[in-house]
């Protein structure tokens, strides 16, 4: 059974840089393949694609936010750390990490972590 | 990035009824669609993925269409857990966009 659990603070000041874990179990991002995603919801808004790691430590970021993210791994610890630079009110959001299933173009992500609810105030 | 654009954004609907929700992309994605269902508090689950596989332990009353740029997903007969939030998704490029959202609530 996969299950993946996200980490950090609950609230972090404009300017401050934001580092959300990711701490997974049953799977290896060591497998050919596997990845792991960070997706983010603003209150009552749609999601947002933020970055991807995979097996190789090949990384993906979206463009928008590529300037200010950073997504790393440590497969001994089976953990995936993001981390966002000079975080502002509109980045107040419930951030998610998912595992990544699929191969190449089909692709997926299931499941999902619970989120966290970072808000950005001073 | 790809845009996706989900029709209608809302949806009201009783249960029993057949609904369509569709999803566009801004160019050619081949059959690289996902869809999720969010509940109000949880994260997303997926149903179906490769445009119209459906995720094990999905109900077969949701089935997916499409391939190119038009999209749809289908719920057959709706049942009272199925009033949700619905999310399109490509994996043909990254970012992996999403679309807006439609949100299905009962009439």
């Amino acid at each position: 059974q996969i299950t993946l659990k996200e980490s950090g603070p609950t609230l972090v000041k404009p300017t401050q840089t934001l580092t959300l874990t990711c701490t997974f179990s049953g799977f290896s991002l060591s497998t050919t393949e596997v990845g792991v995603g960070w997706i983010r919801q603003p209150p009552g808004k749609a999601l947002e694609w933020l970055a991807l790691i995979y097996w190789d430590d090949d990384k993906r970021y979206s463009p928008s936010l590529k300037s200010r993210v950073t997504i790393s791994k440590d497969t001994s610890k089976n953990q995936v750390v993001l981390t966002m630079t000079n975080m502002d009110p509109v980045d107040t959001a419930t951030y998610y990490c998912a595992h990544k299933g699929g191969s190449g173009f089909i692709s997926w992500f299931d499941p999902w972590g619970q989120g966290t609810l970072v808000t950005v105030s001073s | 990035d790809i845009q996706m654009t989900q029709s209608p954004s809302s949806l009201s609907a009783s249960v029993g009824d057949r609904v369509t929700i569709t999803c566009r992309a801004s160019q050619s994605i081949s059959s690289h669609l996902n869809w999720y269902q969010q509940k109000p508090g949880k994260a997303p689950r997926l149903l179906i993925y490769a445009s119209s596989s459906l995720q094990g332990g999905v109900s077969s009353r949701f089935s997916g269409s499409g391939s190119g740029t038009d999209f749809a997903l289908t719920i057959s007969s709706l049942q009272p857990e199925d009033f949700a939030t619905y999310y399109c998704q490509q994996t043909y490029s990254t970012p992996n966009t999403f679309g807006q959202g439609t949100k299905l609530e009962i009439k």
